[in-house]
């Protein structure tokens, strides 16, 4: 099982950009969410998806948009990027109630 | 709105001696779940440990125990027989019992284990 995994591992965009992250959740998991992790801080709830759909949506504009595709994968889009959308993007994946399962994240820089 | 403070930023503890991080939350709810993730410098956010807020047993996982305060809204973290590879970042978290598995994190304590 090669448990949640994410891409790109880095990557380094200008402001006004766009920029799309990709996540593969553990094997059987159905539920993708989405966190923000600023340098120094806890991480921060973005969205989650289910079956296809954004189920719940944390305190972020709407430059953040998700999808969820039938194989359960997601991607995080994020539109004219700022100074300081850059973070580190972690995706979790669930199936059971009061479960996530982390991927390593995409560390973003926007200069 | 559910609050997690950790008001520890850095912390030390030398090897095979035990070290307790602490956490408290604020919430209205009477179920929910706590957790502490432990974040190495991979990246990767790892669970320790979990504890369901109906059930009175302190969660304990290997060397990982926890002290969980219902009415003072508290749940420290207790490493035992410390490690080198216990040095990281380490993260409170609160989940409420209807909250679709959405997780609402302190700011982390940095721990160091000192050989």
């Amino acid at each position: 099982d090669a448990g949640v995994t994410q891409s790109p591992t880095h990557l380094i965009k200008t402001r006004g950009q766009q920029v799309t992250l990709r996540c593969s959740p553990k094997s059987g998991h159905d539920t993708v969410s989405w966190y923000q992790q600023a340098l120094g801080q806890g991480p921060q709830f973005i969205f989650q998806y289910y079956e296809e759909e954004e189920r719940q949506r944390g305190n972020f504009p709407d430059r953040f948009s998700g999808h969820q595709f039938p194989n359960y994968s997601s991607e995080l889009n994020v539109n004219a990027l700022l100074l300081g959308d850059s973070a580190l993007y972690l995706c979790a994946s669930s199936l059971a109630v009061a479960e996530a399962f982390f991927g390593q994240g995409t560390r973003l820089t926007v200069v | 709105a559910q609050t997690v403070t950790q008001s520890q930023p850095e912390m030390s503890v030398q090897e095979a001696e035990t070290v307790t991080l602490s956490c408290t939350y604020d919430t209205s709810e009477s179920n929910y779940y706590l957790f502490w993730y432990k974040q190495p410098p991979s990246r990767q956010m790892i669970l320790v440990i979990r504890q369901e807020a109906y059930k009175q047993q302190n969660a304990t996982e290997n060397r990982f125990s926890v002290n969980f305060q219902k009415a003072a809204k508290s749940f420290s973290l207790k490493i035992s027989d410390s490690q080198l590879g216990d040095t990281a970042m380490y993260f409170c978290a609160f989940m409420s019992e209807t909250g679709a598995n959405n997780l609402f994190f302190g700011t982390g304590t940095r721990l160091t284990v000192i050989p």
